[in-house]
């Protein structure tokens, strides 16, 4: 059974930084490129990060470049979301996801990030 | 705002159609292929269709997507309270290197 199990989330201060982690089992993980969409309380679906099977290439939305890090390894069918500067508007539930491009995407049951004082 | 515009809401009687649009641009719709996610409170969000018109396998042929243009729509047929959901149309834009979504469209079946 393909399975996406995220982790790391948790209560983190204004300014702080967090690293998640994702979990994937069931499929040849270095094949697959890798997502990560958040959605804060109340609000749509907001794609994060992305990155492809070997790691090559990795693209960011533009509300948060230069504060996020993408990464895998491959060896441990796992993929990494760093980031920094957490402010309130960060405060959402993130999700890892297996490419949506072929139709056999796996969504995982995300991982809740609260940015508070 | 979202670079893809969905209406916020949409609703039909069990057994209706309904129809919910997503609006783009040339650099995303125009040039690439829509997919439409379903998401139910609670779940993990779920990959409805892809390539603008294809189902994965287990999802029911109610569901049927279409693309004309710099617009993409998400059909839904024989309407069921199971539906009732929050809908996503999202796709690659070549001039940002980034995947966008709608806003979402809340899907009540009355």
């Amino acid at each position: 059974e393909v399975q996406l199990v995220e982790s790391g989330g948790g209560l983190v201060k204004p300014g702080g930084s967090l690293r998640l982690s994702c979990a994937g089992s069931g499929f040849t993980f270095s094949s697959f490129s890798m997502h990560w969409v958040r959605q804060a309380p109340g609000k749509g679906l907001e794609w994060v990060s992305s990155i492809t099977g070997s790691g090559t290439y990795k693209y960011f939305a533009d509300s948060l470049k230069g504060r996020v890090t993408i990464s895998r390894d491959n060896a441990k069918n796992s993929l990494y979301l760093q980031v920094n500067n957490l402010g309130a508007e960060d405060t959402a539930i993130y999700y890892c996801a297996r490419d949506w491009n072929n139709g056999d995407s796996t969504w995982g049951q995300g991982t809740l990030v609260t940015v508070s004082s | 705002q979202s670079v893809l515009t969905q209406p916020p809401s949409a609703s039909g009687a069990p057994g209706q159609r309904v129809t919910i649009s997503c609006s783009g641009r040339g650099s995303n719709i125009g040039t690439n292929f829509a997919c439409w996610f379903q998401h139910l409170p609670g779940m993990a969000p779920k990959l409805l269709i892809y390539k603008n018109n294809q189902r994965p396998s287990g999802v029911p042929d109610r569901f049927s997507g279409s693309k004309s243009g710099t617009s993409a729509s998400l059909d839904i047929g024989g309407l069921r309270s199971e539906d009732e959901a929050d809908y996503y149309c999202a796709v690659w834009d070549g001039s940002l290197s980034a995947w966008v979504f709608g806003g979402g469209t809340k899907l009540t079946v009355l």
